[in-house]
């Protein structure tokens, strides 16, 4: 079975621009989620989706967002890109079972500059 | 809102020292607890998983984990480790009634010297 995929791998970009970032996960999974991962920050949570639905959201300002289409595939949308923005965005899916017993799968992320 | 916290930021060690990183949460219900590992550009995988059951897990290559529930604790522990182990630890936690919202630690570097 594939793996997350993430694209583009790497991304310059300047201030001011927006960017869209891709994700495809692993075949089955429905719940995608996003996180920004920086330097001594860990791993903070961007959102989660479900069947098309943002089912939950971290504490990430409005220009900060995304989507999930039918397949499940996932994009996520940074606005008016800021220096504070640059990061390694990391995709993970799961299967959502309602056990509860989910576990996440992670692509290998965008490597996001921001100059 | 839950927090995951890991005291140890940096961790270095010789081969065949033992490992212990500590990983403590704030939620005082039922939770699930994971730890992942995140080799130099590799992606971040699943190193062992709590859900239920026995509170000592054991994971891929050799990693352990303990939960202790009156510590609301989850240490990951390794009796020897060598030079590959050299990654960066992230402990996670999902809490009961929302189990797809994963709250991450701000992770462990660990350097093995060979």
């Amino acid at each position: 079975k594939a793996g997350v995929t993430q694209t583009p791998r790497y991304l310059i970009k300047t201030r001011g621009q927006q960017v869209t970032l891709s994700c495809s996960p692993i075949s089955g999974h429905r719940s995608v989620s996003w996180y920004q991962q920086t330097p001594g920050q860990g791993l903070q949570f961007l959102f989660e989706y479900f069947s098309e639905t943002q089912r939950n959201k971290g504490n990430f300002p409005g220009r900060f967002s995304g989507r999930q289409f039918s397949n499940s595939r996932s994009e996520m949308n940074v606005s008016t890109l800021e220096l504070g923005d640059s990061a390694l965005y990391l995709c993970a899916s799961s299967l959502d079972r309602t056990s509860g017993r989910n576990e996440q799968f992670f692509g290998p992320g965008t490597r996001l500059t921001v100059l | 809102a839950q927090s995951v916290s890991q005291h140890n930021h940096h961790v270095i060690l010789s081969e065949a020292a033992s490992l212990e990183l500590g990983c403590n949460y704030s939620y005082g219900g039922t939770v699930n607890l994971f730890w992942y590992v995140q080799y130099p550009g590799q992606h971040l995988q699943l190193l062992l998983k709590y859900f239920s059951g026995d509170p000592l897990v054991k994971g891929i290559k050799g990693f352990e984990a303990e939960f202790i529930k009156s510590k609301f604790s989850f240490n990951l522990r390794k009796p020897s480790v060598q030079w590959s182990d050299t990654a960066e630890y992230f402990c996670a936690v999902t809490i009961l009634y929302n189990f797809n919202k994963f709250y991450f630690g701000s992770g462990t570097k660990l350097n093995v010297k060979p």
